[in-house]
């Protein structure tokens, strides 16, 4: 199985600063096709997860442009602009590049 | 907008068999896409447990195979989970969700998820 490695597991950030997550694979994660299935999920408390990043770098529907992903094959990375109270919650990186898919442990962003 | 949403006990004897639905809403089951069932131990992270695609094809997680059955039922538009022999470790929120092949890859929608504990 691909393992998932999220850093830093906590983050205390400041309301309107910027915040970092890392997401690094086991293995690469670029796919036969070419595309490379890294997603990263936010799941507010209470709630299910939702989709907030696809294939490293494309935003889903209805996202803000405060969120952006990057990297490439085996190091990931989510950021958020300017940090917002609904931003509280845990984030999950995610790839389905090869079976069974694996998420990261998740990172809890919370407000200092 | 795909809406799934979760139905079945929330409470399963240990060696009993955890049954679970998918209602999908808004969307055909017979699309292209995979759908998903995820759990989430209470406090902890997301596990995934397999999807199907609507031709009955299946894909599980290797931890769980000889005890996962995904089945889908394309006349109602829902999809089931059925594991068997469980034990207190089965104890999770378990999520339906939709996962859209090489579009995005790996799981676009989620539904909001069902609490099924094991105990006696």
């Amino acid at each position: 199985d691909i393992v998932m490695t999220q850093t830093p597991l906590s983050s205390p950030v400041t309301l309107g600063q910027p915040a970092s997550i890392s997401c690094r694979s086991s293995q690469s994660l670029v796919s036969g096709d070419g595309n490379t299935y890294l997603s990263w999920h936010q799941q507010r408390p209470g709630q299910p997860p939702r989709l907030l990043i696809y294939k490293i770098s494309n935003r889903f529907s209805g996202v803000p442009d405060r969120f952006s992903g990057s990297g490439a094959g085996t190091d990931f990375t989510l950021k958020i602009s300017r940090v917002e109270a609904e931003d509280v919650g845990v984030y999950y990186c995610t790839q389905a590049t090869q079976l069974p898919y694996t998420f990261g442990q998740g990172t809890k962003l919370e407000i200092k | 907008q795909v809406q799934l949403q979760e139905s079945g006990p929330g409470l399963v004897k240990p060696s009993g068999t955890l049954s679970l639905t998918c209602a999908v809403s808004g969307g055909s089951i017979s699309s292209t896409n995979w759908w998903t069932w995820v759990r989430q131990p209470p406090g902890k992270g997301l596990e995934w447990i397999g999807e199907i695609y609507h031709s009955g094809s299946t894909n599980y997680n290797p931890s769980l195979e000889s005890r996962v059955t995904i089945s889908v039922d394309k006349s109602d538009n829902q999809f089931s989970l059925k594991l068997n022999s469980v034990t207190a470790a089965d104890t999770a929120v378990y999520y339906c969700a939709r996962s859209s092949g090489s579009y995005t890859g790996g799981v676009d929608y989620w539904g909001q998820g069902t609490l099924v504990t094991v105990s006696s």
